[in-house]
């Protein structure tokens, strides 16, 4: 069963840091990229931060560029999302989701069920 | 970066309607289309992908068009399961995602 399971969520205060976490089974983790896309209280979803497959390569969106890194380690089959200098306007429902081969390259074909990170002081 | 702009941010309908749902992109991303569905408290649900080819085990009533900057997501006969809110999302160097429609009951 193909599974990408979160944790590392949590309440934390405004300017502090958390670190999110996403563990993979069920594939070859190694040959896809994997990204981090939230979703705010009521809102939509938002792509967060994109890595490439051997980890190489990252993007991020403009609203978590210099604060939020992304990462991951092959040899565990896990995805990280380094989250720095954290804002209210950060609070939101993280999802870590693979992106597809071939025909769905770019497309987000499995996803986790998503950890909760509420900023607040 | 593109900009993904969904319409109409909601809709009513009644279950065997037939729904439409457009999203056009600010430029063109070549086919990198694709729409989910996603329910309250649950993970995002592929549908469609590549613009019109529909995920394994997504229902036939699910369909998806377009090419270049304008798309459409149409379920040829609503069923109450599909109360939700949908999402298309573009690729151009970024992810990006419309903003929502919104399925409710009429």
């Amino acid at each position: 069963q193909v599974l990408l399971v979160e944790s590392g969520g949590g309440v934390v205060q405004p300017g502090r840091s958390l670190r999110l976490s996403c563990a993979a089974s069920g594939f070859t983790f190694r040959t896809h990229g994997i990204d981090w896309v939230r979703q705010a209280p009521g809102k939509g979803l938002e792509w967060v931060a994109a890595v490439s497959y051997d980890g190489m390569n990252k993007y991020y969106a403009d609203s978590v560029k210099g604060r939020f890194t992304i990462s991951r380690d092959n040899s565990k089959n896990r995805l990280y999302l380094q989250m720095n200098s954290l804002r209210v306007e950060d609070s939101a429902v993280y999802y870590c989701a693979r992106e597809g081969l071939a025909t769905k390259l770019h497309t987000f074909d499995i996803w986790g069920q998503g950890t909760k990170v509420t900023v607040s002081s | 970066d593109i900009q993904m702009t969904q319409s109409p941010s909601a809709l009513s309908a009644s279950v065997g309607d037939r729904v439409t749902i457009t999203c056009r992109a600010s430029q063109t991303i070549n086919n990198y289309l694709a729409w989910y569905q996603n329910k309250p408290e649950k993970a995002p649900k592929l549908l469609i992908y590549e613009a019109s080819n529909l995920e394994s085990g997504v229902p036939s009533r699910f369909s998806g068009s377009g090419s270049g900057t304008e798309f459409t997501l149409t379920i040829s006969s609503l069923q109450s399961d599909d109360f939700a809110t949908y999402y298309c999302q573009g690729y151009n160097n970024y992810w990006t995602f419309g903003q929502g429609t919104k399925v409710e009951i009429k």
